[in-house]
């Protein structure tokens, strides 16, 4: 069964203090591990897609890597408007389409 | 430009009412996807459209669950006889082609059922 789980669940940081995301996954014909940011009450803003083991990507202050079996978002000297909750979710191939699998996200808060 | 469009943004229904929830993708995508989100978890796939062919619809939980875009362009989900456990966000992507693997979201539509 496909499965992603992210780790922790919250997050406290104080400003400019960096820390990682973890996002673990199991999946048969992944198609993409994604990263995407959901503020309260809107919807998930595309933040990454990585594709193969070894792969990063790197926007502002956020930087995504991949392995084999997990994923983790970096983010260094972190700014209050960073907080948000940051979902991690696998793709998976579907009728030519490319149906999303997501973990339960991390919620981060960045305080002053 | 515009991105994707849900409307209503909030809805309240008696149990056992039906709903209908819209979605307007991005101008010219071709994939169309609705996605269910329950307070603190992440969304979960419902059902997935090419054009106006619905290629994927293992997702949706009953028989209650309806979705259609008849035209390739705006979708709708309808919820038939509305359950206290069908009270969710409901969201909706697009993406460009159906290789694409960039899905963009709408705000979504909350759902609660009295």
């Amino acid at each position: 069964e496909d499965q992603v789980t992210q780790s922790p669940e919250a997050l406290r940081l104080q400003e400019g203090e960096s820390s990682s995301l973890n996002c673990s996954y199991t999946v048969s014909g992944l198609r993409g591990l994604f990263w995407y940011r959901q503020d309260p009450g809107k919807g998930p803003e595309f933040l990454f897609t990585l594709y193969s083991a070894g792969e990063e990507k790197e926007k502002e202050r956020l930087k995504a890597t991949l392995t084999k079996k997990e994923s983790f978002l970096h983010i260094t000297a972190p700014k209050p408007e960073d907080s948000a909750t940051y979902l991690c979710a696998v793709g998976i191939l579907t009728g030519g389409g490319n149906k999303l699998t997501f973990g339960t996200g991390t919620q981060l808060k960045v305080e002053l | 430009g515009a991105g994707v469009s849900q409307s209503p943004r909030y809805k309240v229904a008696k149990r056992g009412q039906d709903v209908a929830l819209r979605c307007d993708p991005i101008s010219g995508h071709v994939s169309l996807f609705w996605y269910q989100q329950a307070l603190g978890q992440g969304p979960e796939f419902l059902t997935y459209f090419q054009n106006e062919a619905q290629l994927d619809k293992s997702g949706l939980p009953s028989d209650r669950f309806f979705a259609e875009r008849p035209e390739g362009s705006v979708s709708t989900l309808k919820i038939q006889r509305t359950q206290q456990e069908d009270s969710a966000v409901y969201l909706c992507a697009s993406s460009l082609q159906a290789s694409s693997d960039t899905q963009y979201f709408g705000p979504g539509t909350r759902l609660t059922v009295l």
